[in-house]
């Protein structure tokens, strides 16, 4: 069983530059989550997913995009990269939500110059 | 606005000594307060996890100590290991809200 496997591991994109980030499941899980982690600050969430078609806003989901088309796939869209958008992006999924217990991926460290 | 507190940003325990994370919150409709573990590099993992109708869950050398009054719940590592060097982030969950809120994360180190 592969969990939840994040691409790229690593990412360096000027400043303007769009790119996807892909998060893929294979345990069949409904819920899927978006996170940002910054220093001293915690996961923050961007988007979430409680099923196929369905997307909803998390904390801080300016300048980010999501689809969920299939239950397995959750990418999450970077358009205009800026700066403040330098962070390690962690995808999680859950069977049913939070009470269920999340598996994370193992992140993305991407970095804007 | 963050609507869990956690503290201390870093600790530095002695192997075999006990590790004491904290966290608090204010929205009394959280009904589900998971411990996450994350080692460098890697993506955090549930560690354990506590609802308000008890007021302490033991699993291992970890304990969740909870106080429903205070709004407050903590984390004990009992016997703390090398091994046990981690960031480690408190979360919450409102019934009904399909998503966590997490503290702000503790760098936990133990030292031989």
């Amino acid at each position: 069983n592969a969990g939840v496997t994040q691409t790229p591991k690593f990412r360096i994109l000027k400043i303007g530059q769009s790119m996807t980030l892909q998060c893929a499941q294979d345990m069949n899980h409904n819920y899927m989550y978006w996170y940002r982690q910054d220093p001293g600050m915690g996961l923050k969430l961007i988007y979430y997913s409680v099923g196929a078609g369905i997307t909803d806003k998390g904390e801080v989901p300016n300048g980010y995009n999501v689809s969920r088309s299939t239950t397995e796939d959750f990418p999450l869209r970077l358009e205009l990269a800026a700066p403040s958008q330098t962070s390690v992006y962690f995808c999680a999924s859950s069977y049913r939500g939070p009470n269920y217990g999340y598996t994370f991926g193992s992140g993305t460290r991407l970095t804007v110059v | 606005q963050q609507q869990v507190k956690q503290s201390p940003q870093s600790l530095i325990v002695q192997k075999g000594g006990i590790s004491i994370i904290n966290c608090a919150y204010e929205n009394t409709a959280f009904d589900y307060f998971p411990w996450y573990q994350q080692f460098p590099g890697k993506g955090p993992a549930l560690l354990i996890a506590i609802r308000p109708d008890v007021s302490e869950k033991k699993e291992g050398r970890f304990t969740i100590s909870f106080n429903k009054s205070a709004k407050q719940f903590s984390l004990h590592i009992m016997d703390s290991q090398p091994g046990d060097s981690a960031t480690y982030f408190c979360a919450a969950q409102d019934f009904g809200n399909e998503k966590l809120t997490f503290g702000t994360g503790t760098r936990l180190t133990i030292i031989p």
